[in-house]
């Protein structure tokens, strides 16, 4: 079945570097990615969709200069933790559908623990 | 923002037994999916309900969607130890149909004692 894969798993930085996250799709094309934040013990909050050669989209209160996303391929998407400062430490996962299942579900990264230190 | 209420927020049960997890959204939607994720990973698809669905089965899970009330419960019956995760419902915040554009619901942690 499709598979999103998205790497590192976990990353630990030193506050004012900066990070960044991959999130492929493996056996399917992917125009549109999400990604999410996920706090210890809260659910998913989306963040941005992340759009194939055009701008991302972010939710309300998302700072689009922090949080910057690139979707330069079909099958990439990548964010990048700017600055990164100690609240920024979260659990970050990106996801995306299979347009083949028309019915189905979105397939989830594995996830990215970020701790800033 | 999220989309609405789940309950419980935690459920503690023995292997064998039933467990039952509800959830409440605000606005109109297309379908309604439930993930399941284990502690610490990304979260994985059980299963999609139609908003002109009203119950829906896979297995040991079962769904049932009452869109005038704006809940959805899942059912997972004889559970196993294995089913110990955290349960989410979410709507798809798409213009239309299966996007893949999530709003989630809090959250059921369910745990099954062997």
């Amino acid at each position: 079945g499709a598979v999103v894969s998205q790497h590192p798993s976990w990353v630990i930085c030193k506050s004012g570097t900066s990070v960044k996250i991959e999130c492929r799709s493996l056996d399917f094309q992917a125009t549109t990615m999400f990604w999410y934040r996920q706090f210890p013990k809260q659910s998913l909050m989306l963040m941005a969709t992340s759009n194939e050669g055009s701008k991302a989209t972010y939710e309300q209160g998302v700072e689009k200069d922090k949080f910057l996303i690139n979707h330069a391929s079909l099958t990439l998407s990548t964010l990048t933790v700017t600055s990164a400062h100690p609240e920024d430490s979260s659990f970050y996962i990106c996801s995306a559908r299979d347009p083949r299942q028309g019915s189905g579900g979105a397939f989830f990264g594995q996830g990215t623990r970020l701790t800033v230190v | 923002s999220q989309q609405g209420e789940e309950d419980p927020q935690a459920l503690s049960i023995q292997e064998g037994e039933n467990a039952t997890m509800n959830c409440s959204y605000k606005t109109s939607i297309n379908n309604l999916q439930w993930y399941r994720q284990n502690s610490g990973r990304g979260l994985v698809h059980l299963i999609l309900i139609r908003s002109n669905e009203r119950e829906k089965h896979s297995g040991r899970l079962r769904v049932t969607l009452d869109t005038s009330k704006k809940s959805s419960s899942l059912l997972i019956t004889a559970s196993r130890a294995a089913d110990t995760a955290s349960y989410f419902c979410a709507t798809d915040r798409g213009g239309s149909g299966n996007t893949g554009k999530l709003i989630f619901g809090q959250g059921t942690t369910l745990q099954v004692k062997p």
